[in-house]
C-alpha cells in the first residue's frame, strides 16, 4: 500500500517565477492538506482540499493556490516566488476534514534564489 | 505565526533514559497530536489525544493533556538512539472548520 508521495523531491527556482508541486494521497484517503516548513520551524498550515474544493486556509497570501483532482491527488501552486518561500513543502492526507491521523509525504524542498 | 510553545527546544540524553517534552497552547482544542520528524523529512503520526482525555499510552510513549492548564506532555521511556528526531505537537482547533497548528518542536538527541 503506497503512502503519500510528493514530486519533485527538490526544486530550485528564481524570484518571480511560478512553481507547481504535486501530491498523491495514501490509498483510501480523500483529503489533502499542504504545509510549509521553514528551516528549524514547525509546519505551517497552508490549506486543505476535500471534494475538489479548498475547505480551510491558513494565513498565506493568494499567491498560494491549489487544486484537487477527482482521484484525490493535489497540486500546490505558488506564483511570484519570493526568497522567503524557500522551505520544505509537506503534503498530508487523511480521511475526512477533521485532521485525525494525517499521513505525511516526504516533502518537496524548494529553494528560491 | 504559531500559537503555543514547546519546551525544551532541544534535549540531549543518554540511551535508556526517559525524555519528556512539553507543549503549551492558548486556545481551546478539539484534539492534540504528537508527530516525529527525522532529518527534515516527512512527519510520522505518533499519538492523538482528544480534549476529553487526560492520558494515553502507545508502546514506550505516554501523552498527558491538561486542558485547564492548556498543556500537554510527551514522555518517551527507555529511549533509544533511533528516537533521535524532532518532535512536534499539533493542536487541532475548530474555527468553523478544523485547522492544525504545529509548534516549533523539540529536537531530541539520544546518545548511544
Amino acid at each position: 500500500d503506497a503512502g503519500v508521495t510528493q514530486s519533485p523531491t527538490h526544486l530550485i527556482k528564481t524570484r518571480g517565477q511560478q512553481v507547481t508541486l504535486r501530491c498523491s494521497p495514501k490509498s483510501g484517503h480523500d483529503t489533502v492538506s499542504w504545509y510549509q516548513q521553514a528551516l528549524g520551524q514547525g509546519p505551517q498550515f497552508i490549506f486543505q482540499y476535500y471534494e475538489e474544493e479548498e475547505r480551510q486556509r491558513g494565513n498565506f497570501p493568494d499567491r498560494f493556490s491549489g487544486h484537487q483532482f477527482p482521484n484525490y491527488s493535489s497540486e500546490l501552486n505558488v506564483n511570484a516566488l519570493l526568497l522567503g518561500d524557500s522551505a520544505l513543502y509537506l503534503c498530508a492526507s487523511s480521511l475526512g476534514t477533521t485532521f485525525y491521523e494525517q499521513y505525511f509525504g516526504p516533502g518537496t524542498r524548494l529553494t528560491v534564489t | 505565526s504559531q500559537q503555543g510553545e514547546e519546551d525544551p527546544q532541544a534535549l540531549s540524553i543518554q540511551e535508556g533514559e526517559n525524555a519528556t517534552m512539553n507543549c503549551s497552547y492558548k486556545t481551546s482544542i478539539n484534539n492534540l497530536q504528537w508527530y516525529r520528524q527525522n532529518s527534515g523529512r516527512g512527519l510520522v503520526h505518533l499519538i492523538l489525544i482528544r480534549s476529553n482525555e487526560r492520558e494515553k499510552h502507545s508502546g514506550r510513549l505516554r501523552v498527558t493533556l491538561d486542558t485547564s492548564k492548556k498543556s500537554s506532555s510527551l514522555l518517551i521511556t527507555a529511549s533509544r538512539a533511533a528516537d533521535t528526531a524532532s518532535y512536534f505537537c499539533a493542536r487541532v482547533v475548530d474555527t468553523g472548520g478544523f485547522k492544525t497548528i504545529f509548534g516549533a518542536g523539540t529536537r531530541l538527541f539520544v546518545k548511544a
